[in-house]
């Protein structure tokens, strides 16, 4: 899989947007933009993915640059409850590749 | 849908001894996935299952590591002669077919420690 790069740590405030970023300047035609969250001693949550176009659901949206050699997870009002590990993932999207290889991700900490 | 299960949540086991963790899956899920998780690194993937075959093992998971899945259900994780570098969580996760089957659920995990 190719290869993600994330900042370590973010801060946020409590009820404003928040914008993860993720580069993947090396993803191929074929590997889908996922994003996965760890909220502390829990197991690893789905957010959203994506291919090419901008995506959205009840919990983020995801916005793909055009080259799509980066993305963003907008968190549209942080709460307390989003602090967490994101992890951005790219997968390909042919052949029986289902493993997740996960990077450090982005530790997100929302204030009061 | 109660989503994944794993049992234990905490084990503690001296070095030597072998461990078994389980791992029941959500009812409709064909997919099952093991993961490793060390402090302050993303998850490892050390082992995949559809229905009952184990189709894709991880260099991680050396000879003292098995996992089974013998009806497609539950799977098993079993540790022999447990070391202190397997000190780590374990982290089962599983997935439909078809167009969902990139979400991959995860359960809490099991925390081991080799003293």
């Amino acid at each position: 899989d190719a290869k993600t790069t994330q900042p370590n740590s973010m801060e946020s405030n409590e009820e404003e947007p928040v914008h993860l970023p993720c580069n993947h300047s090396t993803i191929s035609g074929t590997d889908y933009i996922h994003w996965y969250r760890q909220l502390p001693s829990q197991g690893p949550e789905y957010v959203i993915h994506g291919l090419t176009s901008n995506v959205n659901n009840r919990m983020a949206s995801l916005a793909i640059a055009e080259d799509r050699k980066s993305s963003t997870l907008i968190l549209h009002r942080a709460t307390l409850r989003d602090a967490a590990v994101y992890y951005c993932i790219l997968r390909d999207s042919g052949g029986s590749n289902y493993k997740l290889t996960f990077g450090k991700g982005t530790l997100l900490t929302v204030n009061p | 849908d109660t989503g994944v299960s794993q049992d234990p949540r905490h084990k503690i086991t001296k070095r030597g001894q072998n461990v078994t963790f389980r791992c029941d899956p959500i009812s409709e899920h064909n997919r099952l996935y093991w993961y490793r998780q060390t402090l302050g690194q993303g998850p490892e993937f050390l082992t995949y299952f559809q229905n009952e075959a184990q189709l894709e093992k991880s260099r991680l998971l050396s000879d003292r590591f098995s996992a089974e899945r013998p009806k497609g259900s539950f799977s098993t994780l079993e540790i022999q002669r447990t070391e202190q570098g397997d000190s780590a969580m374990y982290l089962c996760a599983s997935s439909l077919s078809g167009a969902r089957r990139y979400e991959q659920y995860f359960g809490p995990g099991t925390r081991l420690t080799v003293t």
